[in-house]
């Protein structure tokens, strides 16, 4: 099974601020990478997917990158509705597999 | 609009089985791919296994083999998931959730069930 890994685990910031969270697959999945957001209480929500494309109504302040192993999910401009955890999940084989998550606090 | 509404809560005692449903609105069921996804308390989600309800071809974790069965009716749109031999471990919310192929993403979620194993 490919392992993902998330890091930070949690991070704290303020509105406004620039957030990078990595994830890092413990072998290449070429682009096969989606990132979801999911709020206490709710299902997850898709965000990203292909590593980079933004799903319809996600605001363009969320932007993806990365291929191979590497992979980063960027908040631009940090927005109170923004507070979560965020999850990435490969796409390239079977079973398909989550990071353990990364939870953004208010500071 | 595009749903996934799933049943209502269920409390079990170990070793029985559960079976959880999950009815589409919105598009076409036969069009996409279901997934079923679990989460414990506290813990990331795990992905369980997936359906195409056109055909009935499953693909499961193995670590769920021999005891999660994934079935469909057409007629009504609605995915199930049973899940035998329950233990204490398989406590989590339950999520089914649409795959679009051409993205290799969940983008349809159902609000989710909780499952509670519990003697």
């Amino acid at each position: 099974d490919i392992q993902m890994t998330q890091s930070p685990s949690s991070v704290s910031a303020s509105v406004g601020d620039r957030v990078t969270i990595t994830c890092r697959a413990s072998q290449g999945i070429s682009s096969w990478l989606a990132w979801y957001q999911q709020k206490p209480g709710q299902a997850p929500k898709l965000l990203i997917y292909g590593a980079s494309s933004l799903q319809s109504g996600v605001p363009s302040r969320f932007s993806g990158s990365g291929s191979g192993t590497d992979f980063t999910l960027t908040i631009s401009s940090l927005q109170p509705e923004d507070f979560a955890t965020y999850y990435c999940q490969q796409a390239n084989s079977f079973p398909r597999t989550f990071g353990g998550g990364t939870k953004v606090e208010i500071k | 609009q595009v749903q996934l509404v799933q049943s209502g809560a269920e409390v079990k005692k170990p070793g029985a089985s559960v079976k959880v449903s999950c009815k589409a609105s919105g598009y076409t069921f036969t069009n996409y791919d279901i997934n079923w996804v679990r989460q414990a308390t506290g813990q990331g989600p795990e992905w369980m296994g997936w359906m195409n309800p056109n055909s009935g071809k499953t693909g499961y974790a193995q670590k769920f083999q021999g005891r999660f069965t994934m079935t469909r009716n057409t007629s009504i749109s609605t995915a199930y998931m049973e899940l035998s031999s329950l233990r204490s471990e398989d406590t989590a919310v339950y999520y089914c959730a649409r795959e679009v192929i051409s993205m290799d993403a969940f983008d349809i979620w159902g609000q989710g069930t909780m499952v509670t194993v519990s003697s």
